[in-house]
């Protein structure tokens, strides 16, 4: 059965400041490897995806890498600003029932 | 284009009983899921659908019911609620249902609404 682990749970930075986030899953024959951000009490929101066959991917100050051998994968964010606070959440699809997997998150806090 | 609409936002009910969270999306999507979320947990899927007519039980089905008699809509239903059931529910649509296999399936990003609180007691 896959799992996702993030770590860590929680992470606090001065703005400005580069970052990264971590993502690690079981199993390495995944179809695909989504980040999203989750706001107090809404929704998630796709930031990233990345597919098996790719290596990472780029979205602004945003930058996903995917090492499938290893089962890992980074969320980059480059100058944090205080609006970049939320929980990130990485998921993983995988599994012959093609499911997603989620990890529980880490919540980040950017402070002015 | 609204995205995917869950309604209601919170609710309150008693043991033993009923409920229906309705799910709506306005993007033509042929999957539809929905998940739960429990702190320590992670999102865990509770059931799906690849189209209209056509559902299927996910991770942690028991105590719900869906149908899909449209492609716009997706409604979980509660058939007796428990204390269990206590959580946040979510309810998630993608272009592609990832069952397909086909290539485009696995670059379609899952789009959630904002959540339908429940609190059993």
């Amino acid at each position: 059965k896959q799992e996702v682990t993030q770590i860590p749970a929680a992470l606090s930075v001065p703005e400005g400041e580069n970052l990264v986030l971590n993502c690690s899953f079981t199993d390495s024959a995944i179809y695909n490897l989504q980040w999203f951000r989750q706001d107090p009490g809404k929704g998630l929101t796709s930031l990233l995806l990345i597919q098996s066959s790719q290596r990472e991917q780029t979205s602004g100050r945003l930058n996903a890498s995917l090492d499938k051998s290893s089962g890992r994968s980074t969320l980059y964010i480059a100058a944090s600003q205080p609006g970049d606070s939320a929980t990130y959440l990485c998921a993983v699809l995988s599994g012959s029932a093609r499911q997603l997997t989620f990890g529980s998150g880490t919540q980040l806090t950017v402070l002015p | 284009n609204a995205g995917v609409t869950q309604t209601p936002k919170f609710q309150v009910l008693k043991t033993g009983q009923s409920m229906t969270l309705q799910c709506a999306q306005d993007m033509n999507h042929e999957y539809m899921s929905w998940y739960r979320q429990d702190p320590g947990m992670g999102l865990r899927l509770i059931h799906y659908s690849v189209g209209a007519g056509i559902t299927d039980q996910g991770e942690v089905p028991n105590g719900y019911n869906v149908s899909r008699s449209t492609t716009e809509d997706f409604p979980l239903r509660l058939l007796s609620a428990a204390p269990s059931q206590t959580s946040v529910y979510f309810c998630a649509s993608s272009y592609f249902p990832p069952s397909t296999g086909r290539s485009s399936s696995y670059n379609s990003p899952l789009h959630f609404g904002n959540g339908t609180r429940l609190t059993v007691t």
